[in-house]
């Protein structure tokens, strides 16, 4: 069974510095994309962030710069790194599987929240 | 950036009855469509991929058609665990995007 288990959500002040991880288990990490997508509070799904098997990266435009995805298949882990946070990063952050192309899995989430 | 519009936004259904939900492109994305649920406090799970691929264990009830830009799903009996939020998702282009979802609510 695939489990994705977010970790690392918080309260955090505007542009602050937050890392979520990601514990994946039940599946072949290595040969798995993977990726971040958020949702704020009562809105809709944001796509954040993906890295392929080659550990190619992609950003959402509204991200880029400021946040690093990543990956350490050893330990079957993703992260997200989180630079300069804003009051609009505030979202649950969910932890995906892509299979490979759509998002095929999901995590439970993880709840950034951005105020001072 | 490719977006994506739902139609409608709220649709009232009743139990048994059909449903169906729309979603166009703003540009075609071939098949690379992906339907998803989402119950209120719980992560979204994916229905459909390709535009018409059933993912595991999701019941026959559901259905999705269609390509480049217009894409739908059917509920074709509706059950009272049907009733949630949809979105649809395209992957054919960088940035993925969304469509801004549709709930589906009892009537």
């Amino acid at each position: 069974e695939v489990q994705l288990l977010e970790s690392g959500g918080d309260l955090v002040q505007p542009g602050g510095s937050l890392r979520l991880s990601c514990a994946a288990s039940g599946f072949t990490f290595k040969t798995s994309g993977m990726a971040w997508v958020r949702q704020a509070p009562g809105k809709g799904l944001d796509w954040v962030s993906a890295i392929n098997t080659r550990g190619d990266t992609y950003y959402a435009d509204s991200v880029k710069g400021r946040f690093t995805i990543s990956r350490d298949n050893s330990k079957s882990m993703l992260y997200l790194v989180m630079h300069s946070l804003r009051a609009e990063d505030t979202a649950v952050y969910y932890c995906v599987k892509t299979g490979p192309f759509y998002f095929a899995y999901w995590g439970q989430g993880s709840l950034v929240t951005v105020s001072s | 950036e490719i977006v994506m519009t739902q139609s409608p936004a709220t649709l009232s259904v009743s139990p048994g009855e059909r449903a169906t939900l729309s979603c166009r492109a703003s540009e075609n994305i071939s098949s690379k469509l992906a339907w998803y649920q989402q119950k209120a406090g719980q992560a979204p799970r994916l229905l459909i991929y390709d535009a018409s691929n059933r993912a595991t264990d999701i019941p026959a009830r559901f259905s999705g058609s269609g390509s480049a830009t217009e894409f739908t799903l059917t509920v074709s009996s509706l059950q009272s665990e049907d009733f949630a939020v949809y979105y649809c998702q395209q992957y054919n282009n960088w940035p993925r995007t969304f469509g801004q979802g549709t709930r589906l609510e009892i009537k």
